[in-house]
């Protein structure tokens, strides 16, 4: 089975700072990866989904973007922060005719 | 947009009782998945159910689909307090490509 490796699990950052999150994947090849936020606790908004290696597509027009340099890394960016980019950041795996694998998420503060 | 969206926001019961949720969607689906998420962790898959299937189970978990009703249940039987968790239904449309979009949840407590 699929494990998703996220990191770090909790951000604290400044207003205008940049972002990198990471998300990388074990135990499978070529998988379909996903960008989720989750604010206050609630349903996950999609971000940014990847089929393969430089193919990304955004869901929501948003500060942030998104890269997949390799088969198995998954990279969330953004040049500066805002006080909206705030929530919980996840990464998945899989989850179209299959289950999907979730990362422990990455809480982010933008202070 | 909204896919799938969860009734009731927040259930609260005590252990032994079974706890039932319901998720309904507005689009023909590929197949409908349910998964739990406890505080501030990821997602943990439960089921996925298929547009042809009527019904899954999975331990102490049952899962039904109508596809004519456009809607799903999780039922949780015999509820223990570490079943305390946030539950959200995710589909998969029937048409296109189309990615996991999740509804808002279900909070369910179970108190011992």
């Amino acid at each position: 089975s699929q494990t998703i490796h996220q990191w770090p699990a909790t951000l604290v950052q400044p207003v205008g700072s940049p972002l990198s999150l990471e998300c990388t994947v074990e135990g499978t090849s070529n998988p379909n990866l996903y960008w989720y936020r989750q604010a206050a606790g609630r349903g996950l908004q999609l971000l940014f989904y990847s089929v393969g290696i430089g193919q990304i597509s955004s869901e929501v027009p948003q500060n942030l973007s998104a890269s997949r340099p390799q088969d198995r890394q998954f990279i969330l960016s953004s040049k500066k922060l805002l006080l909206s980019d705030s929530g919980f950041y996840l990464c998945a795996g899989g989850g179209r005719n299959t289950e999907a694998f979730f990362g422990q998420g990455t809480r982010l503060t933008v202070v | 947009s909204q896919q799938g969206e969860e009734d009731p926001q927040a259930l609260s019961i005590q252990e032994g009782e079974n706890a039932t949720m319901n998720c309904s969607y507005k689009t023909s689906i590929n197949n409908l998945q349910w998964y739990r998420q406890n505080s501030g962790r990821g997602l943990v898959h439960l089921i996925l159910i298929r547009s042809n299937e009527r019904e899954k189970h999975s331990g102490r978990l049952r899962v039904t689909l109508d596809t004519s009703k456009k809607s799903s249940s999780l039922l949780i039987t015999a509820s223990r307090a570490a079943d305390t968790a946030s539950y959200f239904c995710a589909t998969v449309l029937a048409s296109g490509y189309s990615t996991l979009t999740f509804g808002k949840g279900t909070m369910l407590l179970v108190s011992p």
